[in-house]
């Protein structure tokens, strides 16, 4: 069974950093692209960023409202992702889920499975 | 950036209803466009890619059709566990962007 698991929330002062940690199981991690989204209280999905498998380059892609900021890395023989979150912001308040991210072009990306999400705070 | 509009943006059904949900992409995306379910406390869970392929496991009361522009996602036979925001998304490109939801009330 495909599992994904966040992990790292918290409530975080504004200009401070978090790292939130998504881990994996129940398929081979290596092979497959990683996305974050989030959600923020009230709204609706938002795209936050994803990770391409070394096959495709494990190069990453995000937001504009997060590039600059926010990087996505990976851990191939953990079975691991991370989104490290630097000068964070009350807007980055939100529910945060990672995706195992499916394609068939390596260009072009769909999130088959999710995990549950961890909530992150920004306040003073 | 493309950019993803849903309508309704909410709406309410009866048990046993069928309800249309439109997507509309502000440039043809294709069939690049996938469908999900999202539930209060819950992980999204994916109904539909390639704009009409169901996803394995879910119920063939859920489909899409569509290309380019102009998208739906149709729920047949409604059924109280249906209650839900539905997100419509494309990826034919970076960024990656979905629509602002439709909320369903059963």
């Amino acid at each position: 069974e495909v599992q994904l698991e966040e992990s790292g929330g918290g409530v975080v002062e504004p200009g401070r950093s978090l790292r939130l940690s998504c881990a994996t199981s129940g398929f081979t991690f290596r092979e497959y692209a990683i996305s974050w989204f989030r959600q923020a209280p009230g709204k609706g999905l938002e795209w936050v960023g994803l990770i391409r498998s070394e096959t495709y380059g494990g190069t990453a892609e995000y937001a504009a409202s997060v590039r600059g900021r926010f990087s996505i890395s990976r851990d191939d023989f953990r079975s691991l992702a991370y989104l490290q979150m630097n000068s964070l912001r009350t807007e980055d308040t939100a529910e945060y889920y990672c995706s195992r991210g499916q394609t068939v072009t390596g260009a072009k990306y769909y999130s088959d499975h999710w995990g549950q999400g961890t909530l992150v705070t920004v306040s003073s | 950036d493309i950019q993803m509009t849903q309508s309704p943006s909410s709406l309410s059904a009866f048990v046993g209803d069928r309800v249309t949900i439109t997507c509309r992409a502000s440039q043809s995306i294709s069939s690049w466009l996938a469908w999900y379910q999202k539930k209060p406390g819950k992980a999204p869970r994916l109904l539909i890619y390639w704009a009409s392929s169901l996803e394995s496991g879910v119920p063939s009361r859920f489909s899409g059709t569509g290309s380019g522009t102009e998208f739906t996602l149709n729920i047949d036979n409604l059924q109280p566990d249906d209650s839900a925001t539905y997100y419509c998304q494309h990826y034919t490109t970076f960024p990656i962007t979905l629509g602002q939801g439709t909320r369903l009330e059963i």
